[in-house]
């Protein structure tokens, strides 16, 4: 079975600054995809990046990006400029389009703060 | 607003109780996930529908049910409701069964059980 791990339970970042959450996953797939949720305090699930395992290329949107190493099984999320609106609890989630179960499976979530 | 509708957005009831939480998927979507959340255990999948048609079943536990009607609307019923099952619960939605866009997540219902 496949499974999400987010080795930070918490994190905090600089206003304007740049910060990195890790997420590792395990499969034996070739072909899957990736996300980032974000979970704001007002707790509505929202779709930061996604990330398609047969394409090299690191996924970008606005300020979020990706660091796709599929061989090391490592799909980072990296936010730049950081604003306090960022400030939230982040999910790592993988998806397998050939799965019995077509659903996501999310790791434990990253709690991150922003310091103005 | 994500297009995802969930009601009640909060539900305080007393243990031993029935509920029922109803989820309308955001306009297209044919597919419908519930998941749960709690603090314990993260996020965790109980079933999806598709289209009608049950597709995928998590983590359910067997007093709890779900159906997806015509108009695809999906509701999910928790029985003899015990003081653990206070918790989050989602509904998502996405176009595909495989969901391989990414789901489009409604605001949750807080289940609280006293």
């Amino acid at each position: 079975a496949q499974t999400v791990t987010q080795s930070q339970p918490e994190m905090s970042v600089q206003e304007a600054e740049t910060v990195t959450l890790s997420c590792t996953y395990d499969t034996s797939e070739s072909d899957y995809y990736l996300f980032w949720y974000k979970q704001p305090p007002s707790r509505q699930m929202i779709l930061v990046i996604r990330q398609e395992a047969y394409k090299q290329q690191n996924a970008t949107e606005n300020r979020f990006s990706v660091n796709f190493q599929k061989a090391a099984k490592s799909f980072s999320l990296k936010i730049s400029d950081s604003q306090l609106g960022d400030a939230a609890m982040y999910f790592c989630a993988y998806n397998s389009p050939t799965g019995s179960q077509g659903n996501l499976i999310f790791g434990k979530g990253t709690k991150l703060s922003v310091k103005p | 607003d994500s297009g995802v509708t969930q009601t009640p957005k909060h539900l305080i009831t007393a243990t031993g109780q029935r509920v029922t939480l109803r989820c309308s998927p955001r306009s297209g979507d044919l597919s419908v996930y519930w998941y749960q959340q709690s603090l314990d255990q993260g996020l965790q999948f109980l079933i999806q529908y598709y289209n009608g048609e049950e597709r995928a079943k998590g983590n359910i536990l067997e007093r709890f049910s779900a159906q997806q009607f015509p108009d695809l609307h999906s509701e999910l019923n928790l029985s003899s409701l015990e003081l653990g099952d206070s918790a989050l619960y989602f509904c998502a939605s996405s176009v595909a069964a495989g969901g391989i866009s990414g789901y489009t997540f409604g605001s949750g219902t807080r289940l609280t059980v006293v």
